[in-house]
């Protein structure tokens, strides 16, 4: 159990565009998700926490017109890329929360999407 | 405030090497302390996890303890394969779950 997708895998598109990952719980309820950034050989850069039903908190740095995140339900959150430059290419990873018992939780994370904008 | 610090990479072992990477960690009140592994091109994958003082978590060969009096979490495996290179990150969580930390990630490159 606990698995967690994203779709696409990865995904060229042409500057200006907008671009949207989506993320999702397969068999479990997430209340909280998270969406991450990976630049190469480097460690996951939290971008935004998402919680359903209400609007993501976004960490310090990170341009909320620009990255579009929505959490519609316990199972999907989605990000969207707005007008993509090619700095925004990247590894985006998402990860869903769930308790594992009394104060303990974890997260499993998605398989990432690779943007590359052209 | 919380942060991790991992052993810099890579690190480079023979087959059947004993692995160690080391992982300490700052935190306010009480984190629970994960490892997880990155194999090329894929996500990251949960290997092994501790939610209070003392405990040890461990998974395919892999152990950590978690050590309060010395703010440590690190990896071990006694023996190590080929098929065990991959990035290992070290990461603390907070009691609400708000956030999650990594640590830069260790390279483990296992020669046959």
């Amino acid at each position: 159990g606990a698995v967690v997708s994203q779709h696409p895998s990865w995904v060229i598109c042409k500057s200006g565009t907008s671009v949207k990952i989506e993320c999702r719980s397969l068999d479990f309820q997430a209340t909280t998700m998270f969406w991450y950034r990976q630049f190469p050989k480097q460690s996951l850069m939290l971008m935004a926490t998402s919680n359903e039903g209400s609007k993501a908190t976004y960490e310090q740095g990170v341009e909320k017109d620009k990255f579009l995140i929505n959490h519609a339900s316990l199972t999907l959150s989605t990000l969207t890329v707005t007008s993509a430059h090619p700095e925004d290419s990247s590894f985006y990873i998402c990860s869903a929360a769930r308790t594992s018992g009394g104060s303990s939780y974890e997260q499993y994370f998605g398989p990432g999407t690779r943007l590359t904008v052209t | 405030g919380n942060s991790v610090t991992q052993m810099e990479g890579p690190v480079t072992l023979s087959e059947e090497a004993f692995l160690t990477i080391n992982c300490t960690y700052t935190a306010t009140g009480y984190p629970s302390l994960f490892w997880y592994v990155q194999y090329p091109g894929e996500g990251l994958q949960l290997l092994l996890k501790a939610t209070k003082a003392d405990d040890k978590g461990s998974n395919k060969g892999f152990e950590a303890t978690y050590r309060k009096e010395t703010t440590s979490f690190h990896l071990e495996k006694g023996s190590v394969q080929v098929s065990d290179s991959a990035v290992y990150f070290c990461a603390l969580g907070t009691y609400n779950f708000n956030k999650f930390y990594f640590g830069s990630g260790t390279k483990l490159n296992v020669k046959p």
